[in-house]
């Protein structure tokens, strides 16, 4: 079974400070997807940032970026420069590429505060 | 782009009553929507995969009698919780997933909150 591990439940950044956000999964597939959603306090969930497993190359959006270590199955969120609007639930997920199952599997959440 | 509704965006209803809840894409075709149910301070909870035109595909420990799920086009699939109890308040959310995408991706409603009173 595919599962997904955030081990921060609640972080804490100083706004313009950098912030890592851990995640790692399990998985016995060798093709699948890596997301990164954020849940503000109004709940509608954002697509962050999108990491192909076949990619070597560490996805960034803005001041967004991982680090995606395929053999340790991991992938954290970098945030840099902190704002007060990034304070939000963040939420690994991972998907299954293909198949008979066409699912996003969460993570369990790291509440992120950004201290002004 | 990716624009999905939900509606009503909160629902109070009596015990022993059915609520319906629609989620629709606004400005594209999904082939499968997800409806996901979140307790406070917790995460997505699968209940069911919804697929245009077939029979939904429920999770493990989700009665599907009771969490009725119809795609009736690419754009609009409803959720009726039929003999709402307050154990069933708690928060709805639909995503959708782009017809014709690789990516996998799932565009997220804005969630419905139900209350049974």
């Amino acid at each position: 079974a595919q599962t997904v591990t955030q081990s921060q439940p609640e972080m804490s950044v100083q706004e313009a400070e950098t912030v890592t956000l851990s995640c790692t999964y399990d998985t016995s597939e060798s093709d699948y997807y890596l997301f990164w959603y954020k849940q503000p306090p109004s709940r509608q969930m954002i697509l962050v940032i999108r990491q192909e497993a076949y990619k070597q190359q560490n996805a960034t959006e803005n001041r967004f970026s991982v680090n995606f270590q395929k053999a340790a199955k991991s992938f954290s969120l970098k945030i840099s420069d902190s704002q007060l609007g990034d304070a939000a639930m963040y939420f690994c997920a991972s998907h299954l590429y293909g198949g008979a199952t066409n699912k996003l599997i969460f993570g369990t959440g790291t509440l992120l505060a950004v201290q002004p | 782009g990716a624009v999905v509704s939900q509606h009503p965006s909160r629902v109070i209803c009596k015990s022993g009553t059915s609520v319906k809840i629609e989620c629709r894409s606004l400005d594209f075709q999904a082939t499968t929507m997800f409806w996901y149910r979140q307790f406070p301070k917790q995460s997505l909870m699968l209940m069911a995969t919804s697929n245009e035109g077939s029979k939904a595909t429920y999770e493990q420990g989700v009665e599907k009698d009771k969490f009725l799920i119809n795609h009736a086009s690419l754009t609009l699939s409803t959720l009726t919780v039929t003999s709402a109890h307050p154990e069933d308040s708690s928060f709805y959310i639909c995503s959708a997933a782009l017809a014709g995408a690789t990516h996998y991706e799932q565009y997220f409603g804005p969630g419905t909150r139900l209350t049974v009173t």
